[in-house]
């Protein structure tokens, strides 16, 4: 079975500073994937970047970065030069790759983004 | 990404009432959908995994003649709560991703369910 935690309920960041929310996961498998979701106040649940557990290189996707530490069995994402719109509630999840598995999630870090 | 539309995103109904929430992939085909039940400030859990043609895989403690899927095209799945009770009030979210080797998801923009 595979786990995820995030041990920051809550989180402060001013504009334009980067900020790091963090994930540590739990899986007995090798081929799995890792992945960040946003999910502002509306509810929708945005997918922002994906890391394989054999790729080398963190992956990032325009202000996001995934800061992939395998042994540490961590995967933190890091926000850079945040923004007001950057304020929601943020997951982690995990599944195993190869088939349409499912989706384990962490319980989440809400990150407010201040002037 | 991928688009997926969910339908409605709000329903209020009575006790005793069935609502039927709908959940397209718009630009890709989903063999597998995936339906979730979120409480407040709380994390998603996994209700059931929707398979194209054939019957859904249901969570442990997830009844499932309360909460009936089909998945009957590449492109629906839905989920309906029948005989609805005020603890089914919640918000409801669909997934499905066409990356299967990755199992990137993408997510409907749920439904709110008041149950009266």
């Amino acid at each position: 079975a595979q786990k995820i935690t995030q041990t920051q309920p809550g989180m402060f960041v001013q504009e334009k500073e980067a900020v790091t929310l963090d994930c540590t996961y739990d899986t007995s498998d090798q081929s799995y994937g890792l992945f960040w979701y946003k999910q502002p106040s509306s509810g929708e649940m945005i997918f922002l970047i994906y890391q394989g557990s054999y790729d080398e290189q963190n992956a990032t996707e325009g202000r996001y970065s995934l800061n992939f530490q395998k042994a540490r069995k961590s995967a933190n994402l890091v926000i850079s030069a945040s923004q007001l719109g950057d304020s929601a509630m943020y997951f982690c999840a995990m599944s195993l790759t190869g088939t349409a598995s499912k989706l384990t999630f962490g319980t989440g870090t809400r990150l407010q983004v201040t002037l | 990404g991928a688009v997926v539309s969910q339908h409605p995103s709000w329903v209020i109904c009575k006790s005793g009432t069935s609502v039927k929430i709908e959940c397209r992939s718009l630009d890709f085909q989903a063999t597998t959908m995936f339906w979730y039940r979120q409480f407040p400030k709380q994390s998603l859990m996994l209700m059931a995994t929707s398979n194209e043609g054939s019957k859904a895989t249901y969570e442990q403690g997830v009844e499932k003649d309360k909460f009936l899927i089909n998945h009957a095209s590449l492109t629906l799945s839905t989920l309906t709560v029948t005989s609805a009770h005020p603890e089914d009030s919640s918000f409801y979210i669909c997934s499905a991703g066409p990356h299967i080797a990755k199992n990137i998801q993408y997510f409907g923009a749920g439904t709110r369910l008041s149950v009266l």
